[in-house]
């Protein structure tokens, strides 16, 4: 059980690349979302998913994408890099269904992207 | 606009000590309040996490207390030690809103010997 695994874990972008940050997890979990976490900001929500083909936005939604085809994997795309996308990005997934608590987030170890 | 706002920043305590962490929030619908673990270079854990009904919850040395007309809250660990050193994320979320938890910003806790 590798729980929730993301890659890459490094990746440096110049301004106007593409790519896609991704996004597994193996705990059949419903709920998966990506945050991403600046010094001083805490963690922010992105995007988010309730299951596949569900997606919403979260607090700060521009300037990347996602969708969900499977349970299992919940990628992000950024589609034209900029720096103010340089950040450390996770993703998390719970399930409605955790006897420890509503919603126990577990968490991706993290992507750390910089945009040049 | 913060909806979750956490204090301090950062916190030096010595070995034994006790360290405490306060946040306050906003929006008086959130009914569920995690605190998130972060050591460097990983992905936060949960750590302990009360409902508003409740005022005081104890987990081992960790201890949220709950204010709910002050719409505040607070991690205690108690006798700090070197392996709590990390960063101590507050969290707040609506339970029938999937996945989106509001996180405070953050306090870097150093526990010194």
């Amino acid at each position: 059980n590798a729980g929730v695994t993301q890659t890459p874990k490094f990746q440096v972008l110049k301004t106007g690349q593409s790519m896609t940050l991704q996004c597994a997890q193996d705990m059949n979990h419903e709920y998966m979302s990506w945050y991403r976490q600046d010094p001083g900001m805490g963690l922010r929500l992105i995007h988010y998913s309730v299951g596949a083909g569900i997606t919403d936005q979260g607090e700060v939604p521009n300037g990347y994408n996602v969708s969900r085809s499977t349970t299992e994997d919940f990628p992000l795309r950024l589609l034209s890099a900029a720096p103010s996308q340089t950040s450390v990005y996770f993703c998390a997934s719970s399930s409605a269904r955790d006897t420890r608590g509503p919603l126990e987030q577990y968490f991706g170890p993290g992507t750390r992207l910089t945009v040049t | 606009q913060q909806q979750v706002k956490q204090s301090p920043q950062s916190l030096i305590v010595q070995k034994g000590g006790i360290s405490i962490i306060n946040c306050a929030y906003e929006n008086t619908a959130f009914d569920y309040f995690p605190w998130y673990q972060q050591f460097p270079g990983k992905g936060p854990a949960l750590l302990i996490a009360i409902r508003p009904d409740v005022s005081e919850k104890k987990e081992g040395r960790f201890t949220i207390s709950f204010n709910k007309s002050a719409k505040q809250f607070s991690l205690h660990i108690m006798d700090s030690q070197p392996g709590d050193s990390a960063t101590y994320f507050c969290a707040a979320i609506l339970t029938g809103t999937a996945s989106k938890l509001t996180f405070g910003t953050g306090t870097r806790l150093q526990v010194t010997l």
